[in-house]
């Protein structure tokens, strides 16, 4: 069974870190695009961060940029998601998801781990 | 960036009735890059239509898409008590609109 599992969402301080971890089964790992994306409290979705299949491409959205890495083990099949200088507006479910590969969408999600950023 | 505009922001709807979600971006981009994805409160999101049109895996056929450039509409002809949930478009691999509530009339 193709499947994604997020781990490592919790109660953290403003301006403190976390190390979100998606591990990945069921599928050729190091063949896809892996994709982070949130949804904040009462919002919408919003995409975080993707990194290409061997690691060597990685983008983000403005609103992480320069606070956030993404990266990934391709031995181990798993995605990271690497957050520091955490602020109340990075409370937020967070997704990992897979690339369609050829079809321009993500077609595989994990249920999700929630951050909350709180004093 | 392209920002994509999701209208209406809710839709009132029995089941049976037909719903019309329409997805408007900021600048044309391809049809092969625009999806459509379910989300429901506790749930993954759930990737309905790719390629503007195409359905994925396992999607029933009352769901479609349709559109070109700017404008893109999702469809589901026949609601099911299934289908109320919170619709998004997104562009491939960035940003998503900021959805649409389908819920029960």
């Amino acid at each position: 069974e193709v499947q994604l599992v997020e781990s490592g969402g919790g109660l953290v301080q403003p301006g403190g870190s976390l190390r979100l971890s998606c591990g990945a089964s069921g599928f050729m790992f190091s063949y896809f695009w892996m994709y982070w994306v949130r949804q904040a409290p009462g919002k919408g979705l919003e995409w975080v961060a993707k990194i290409k299949p061997d690691g060597s491409d990685l983008y983000y959205a403005d609103s992480v940029k320069g606070r956030f890495t993404i990266s990934r083990d391709n031995a181990k099949s798993s995605l990271y998601l690497q957050m520091n200088s955490l602020t109340a507006a990075d409370t937020a479910v967070y997704y990992c998801s897979r690339d369609t590969m050829g079809g321009h969408s993500q077609d595989v999600w994990g249920q999700g781990t929630t951050v909350t950023v709180s004093s | 960036e392209i920002v994509l505009a999701q209208s209406p922001g809710t839709l009132s709807l029995s089941p049976g009735g037909r719903a019309t979600l329409s997805c408007r971006a900021s600048q044309s981009i391809s049809g092969s890059y625009l999806a459509w994805y379910q989300h429901k409160p506790g749930q993954a999101p759930r990737l309905l239509i790719y390629g503007a049109s195409s359905r994925a895996t396992g999607i029933p056929d009352r769901f479609s898409g349709s559109g070109s450039g700017t404008d893109f509409t999702l469809t589901i002809s026949r609601l099911e008590p299934e289908d109320f949930a919170v619709y998004y478009c997104q562009v491939y691999g960035s940003a998503f609109g900021g959805g649409t509530k389908v819920e029960i009339k």
